[in-house]
């Protein structure tokens, strides 16, 4: 069954404590992104990846970072989190061929910082 | 900067009636848009359309894409009350760096009153 899994769902932490959000997918796709929405803004991209080792900046990278060292794994990490960065995170993969177009999202990961 | 309006922000109507819902958008290097449903979780993928004038459909859902006036509508026929929920539209566009980026638009919340 083609599946994206976030790991932790639910997390509430404080201000400065360094965490990451796990990523896998099992469809060997090469496009991978994170998400966040938030009321009233949408999804909005945070990084996105489209192969092993290669990954750029969406449209709010500020204060997290990636990598992609793995096809399968697409970890998020907030180095020193702040209370702006409470949201519903999403984890997406996705495979782009002519006229064909699959993405899957991963469940959410909600994450409170305090 | 990338940008992906929809309008309405949200609609209530009856059970059976047919529902427009529109996106507007305006990037550099356009590569195709996107639709989704999201419900009480993670958005589920409809449609992508990549040329202009060209029907997607699905059911009772369908959506067409004009790149001359920059926007793509959604249809939805004969409405029932399943199709509550969030519909998200989505640009994609070439990078700087020739990676594929993607825009959310802030959704259409439709609600079906049986």
């Amino acid at each position: 069954e083609a599946q994206v899994t976030q790991n932790p769902r639910y997390l509430i932490t404080v201000t400065g404590k360094k965490l990451t959000v796990t990523c896998s997918q099992n469809m060997n796709h090469e496009y991978m992104s994170w998400y966040r929405q938030d009321p009233g803004l949408g999804l909005r991209q945070i990084y996105y990846s489209m192969n092993v080792e290669v990954t750029d900046k969406g449209d709010v990278p500020e204060g997290y970072k990636v990598s992609r060292k793995e096809k399968r794994n697409f970890p998020l990490i907030l180095e020193s989190p702040s209370p702006n960065q409470t949201s519903l995170y999403f984890c997406a993969s996705s495979f782009w061929g002519t006229g064909y177009y699959e993405q899957y999202f991963g469940p959410g990961t909600r994450l409170t910082v305090t | 900067e990338d940008k992906v309006v929809q309008s309405p922000l949200s609609l209530v109507v009856h059970e059976g009636d047919t529902v427009t819902l529109n996106c507007s958008y305006e990037v550099t290097n356009f590569r195709s848009l996107l639709w989704y449903k999201q419900e009480k979780k993670a958005p589920t993928f409809l449609f992508m359309l990549t040329s202009s004038g060209i029907e997607k459909k699905s059911g009772r859902l369908s959506s067409i894409l004009d790149k001359k006036e920059l926007f793509s509508i959604l249809n939805i026929t004969a409405t029932q009350t399943g199709d509550s929920a969030v519909y998200l539209c989505a640009v994609v566009s070439i990078s700087n760096f020739g990676n594929e980026k993607l825009t959310f638009g802030t959704g259409t919340r439709l609600t079906i009153i049986p």
